[in-house]
């Protein structure tokens, strides 16, 4: 099995840019997780999905923060408009159950 | 709501020696319980899990945590350390059935001095 897939695993935008990130789970998982992590926050959950449908997206920042699941093998979290705090590694897992799998990670930096 | 803290945010172990990561958690259910382990500019990998089975539970690269209620800990241990487990450390707790959102401690970085 690949694994959950992330891209890209860098991204360097400039404020105020539109950013999106890309995850595809592992084939089969009914949950797709997104966390942020920052050396001042650590790991945060960000929203996640069941079979599709946001679950609980309270740990979304701000409004400029969205994430869609248009289908079980896919889901995107978009920042519009961009912000240097903003800048952390994006992380998405996936699971069918208690056991989360993550993808490597992509890290982002917003200048 | 679940929470966990981990005592330690960088321990340091010479080769050879015990590995001894603290996590305590606080839960209003019965919780299950993970590790995760991250090395350098990776994802988090799943060392082991707890999931109210055995207490003392085996993972993988001979790390074992064990289940402590009366305590509300569970300490990640291995009896040798190796270089290649420098790495960083989450401990977290998810109530489980129903909900398996995970909430994760600040992480400990472990470094192996040789």
């Amino acid at each position: 099995d690949a694994g959950v897939i992330q891209s890209p695993r860098h991204e360097v935008t400039e404020m105020g840019q539109e950013v999106t990130l890309r995850c595809k789970p592992i084939s089969g998982h009914d949950y797709l997780f997104w966390y942020r992590q920052t050396m001042m926050r650590g790991l945060e959950l960000l929203i996640y999905f069941n079979n599709n449908v946001p679950i609980d997206d309270s740990g979304m920042p701000e409004d400029r923060f969205s994430a869609k699941m248009p289908n079980a093998s896919f889901s995107t979290l978009k920042i519009q408009p961009s912000e240097p705090r903003d800048s952390a590694v994006y992380f998405c897992a996936s699971s069918s159950g208690l056991t989360q799998y993550f993808g490597p990670g992509t890290r982002l930096l917003v200048l | 709501a679940q929470s966990v803290t981990q005592l330690g945010s960088h321990v340091s172990v010479s080769e050879g020696a015990l590995v001894l990561l603290r996590c305590n958690y606080s839960s209003s259910v019965p919780p299950y319980l993970f590790w995760y382990v991250q090395y350098p500019n990776q994802g988090l990998q799943l060392l082991l899990k707890y999931t109210s089975a055995a207490t003392l539970v085996k993972g993988i690269n001979g790390f074992e945590a064990e289940f402590k209620k009366s305590e509300t800990s569970f300490h990640l241990t291995k009896p040798s350390a190796h270089m290649s487990d420098a790495a960083e450390y989450f401990c977290a707790v998810t109530p489980g059935a129903g909900s398996y959102q995970l909430t994760f401690g600040k992480g400990t970085k472990l470094s192996v001095i040789p």
